[in-house]
């Protein structure tokens, strides 16, 4: 069955710190990734994607993400945090099988120490 | 400017009484789509509409029906509320369900 697992409910790190966050699915049909965020009463924005090519994916607001197809993952990164990156954070995952299905994790919430 | 609308953003309403959320996009989009996001359940598809007259269930269809009679509008029809379907709904577009998702800014909805 398809599934996106995002293992960490919460995260908290200090401003300056860097952040990791994970993401693993399940099923075999090739992936489409995506990383979206939300910050406190808004609606989901858009981070980054992965199609296909370079497996390493620069978006926005200073975020990467690493595709690794062996480990069926797509951790997202940040080098540096700043206060305003506290929000929840979704991993989404299409399946380029017949279903075309998204799917998306449970998140999470990235709160940011001073 | 690009963008997907809902109304209302706030709902407040009792067991029962029908409710419809609207859901307009500007893109020319598609593909569309309703998602609900509770407490540590992210977003669940309830919803999602390929294109004009064409729509078909999600995760969690039940107790909500769709239409989409016209390509940039997609509402969201709860015949009688009950208070589990009390929840954040956001609405979605897409030029294709694999391309990026365009969110709306979400309804909240309190069912008495």
């Amino acid at each position: 069955a398809q599934s996106v697992t995002q293992p960490d409910i919460h995260i908290t790190v200090s401003e300056g710190a860097s952040l990791e966050l994970r993401c693993n699915y399940s099923y075999g049909a090739t992936p489409y990734l995506f990383w979206y965020v939300q910050s406190p009463g808004q609606g989901l924005q858009l981070l980054l994607k992965y199609f296909s090519g370079d497996t390493l994916v620069q978006g926005i607001k200073g975020f990467e993400a690493e595709f690794k197809r062996s480990q069926s993952s797509f951790n997202l990164r940040k080098p540096s945090v700043h206060w305003s990156d506290a929000a929840e954070y979704f991993c989404a995952v299409v399946w380029m099988d017949s279903s075309y299905k998204l799917i998306f994790g449970s998140g999470t919430r990235l709160l940011v120490r001073p | 400017e690009a963008q997907v609308t809902q109304n209302p953003r706030y709902l407040i309403t009792v067991t029962g009484k029908k409710l419809t959320v609207t859901c307009s996009q500007n893109m020319n989009h598609e593909y569309m789509s309703w998602y609900r996001q509770d407490p540590g359940l992210g977003l669940r598809q309830i919803y999602y509409s390929m294109n004009v007259e064409v729509t078909d269930k999600g995760d969690v269809p039940e107790g909500y029906k769709v239409s989409r009679k016209e390509k940039r509008n997609f509402p969201l029809i709860l015949e009688s509320p009950s208070p589990n379907q009390t929840s954040l709904y956001f609405c979605a577009s897409s030029p294709s369900s694999y391309n990026e998702q365009f969110f709306g800014p979400g309804t909240r909805l309190t069912v008495l």
